[in-house]
């Protein structure tokens, strides 16, 4: 079966420092996995994604993403947070049978502090 | 260029109601979604259409109708809402070339 999983519910960073957003999945064949960020009161925004090529995938907003084959991890990162990263972030993954069907993480609440 | 409309934006309903969240694209994807968002579950896939005229079961598709009668519509159907069904709802779409999919800005629903 398919999933994903985010396993911080919040991660808080100082403004300024290097952020890392964690997320594993588990899927059959190759994954596609993507990364959403969402803001208050407002529906979700595509960050990145990875589908093949490069590990390093670069997205929005300065935000890059490591796809780790061997962990099965896609790790959200970005070098320099600031206060407007503050946002809910979503991982997901393709369900590969073809029927376009995501799967999400249950969200990592991003605060940067100033 | 619109992207993804939904409406209404909120909704409070009795219990019992009838009630059908609207969902329109302006992009002309094939395929189309419906989420549901709650409080330490994430995104939730309640239905799904990969193109006009046919439609799917998500993840938790119970209470809840779609239909597909043209590329651009995708509305949802709540036959007779119970409490459970507060929640936000979320409508996406994606390209039947490509994987990303774009989010409507979603309807908070509550029913009592």
């Amino acid at each position: 079966a398919q999933s994903v999983a985010q396993p911080e519910d919040q991660v808080n960073v100082a403004e300024g420092n290097p952020l890392t957003v964690k997320c594993t999945y588990s899927v059959s064949g190759n994954p596609y996995l993507f990364w959403y960020v969402q803001y208050p009161n407002r529906g979700l925004q595509f960050l990145l994604k990875y589908i093949t090529g490069d590990n390093l995938v670069k997205g929005s907003y300065g935000f890059e993403a490591e796809f780790n084959k061997s962990q099965t991890s896609f790790h959200l990162k970005k070098p320099s947070a600031l206060v407007s990263d503050s946002a809910l972030y979503f991982c997901a993954v393709r369900d590969g049978t073809g029927t376009y069907k995501y799967i999400f993480g249950t969200g990592t609440r991003l605060k940067v502090l100033a | 260029i619109a992207g993804i409309t939904q409406a209404p934006t909120s909704q409070i309903l009795a219990a019992g109601r009838r009630m059908t969240l609207r969902c329109t694209q302006d992009m002309r994807h094939n395929a189309m979604y419906w989420y549901r968002q709650d409080l330490g579950l994430g995104l939730r896939l309640i239905h799904y259409s990969n193109t006009a005229g046919t439609t799917g079961k998500g993840e938790v598709p119970d209470g809840y109708s779609v239909s597909r009668a043209n590329t651009d519509d995708f509305p949802l159907t709540l036959a007779s809402a119970v409490p459970s069904q507060t929640s936000v709802y979320f409508c996406a779409s994606s390209a039947q070339s490509a994987d990303t999919q774009y989010f409507g800005p979603g309807t908070r629903l509550t029913v009592l």
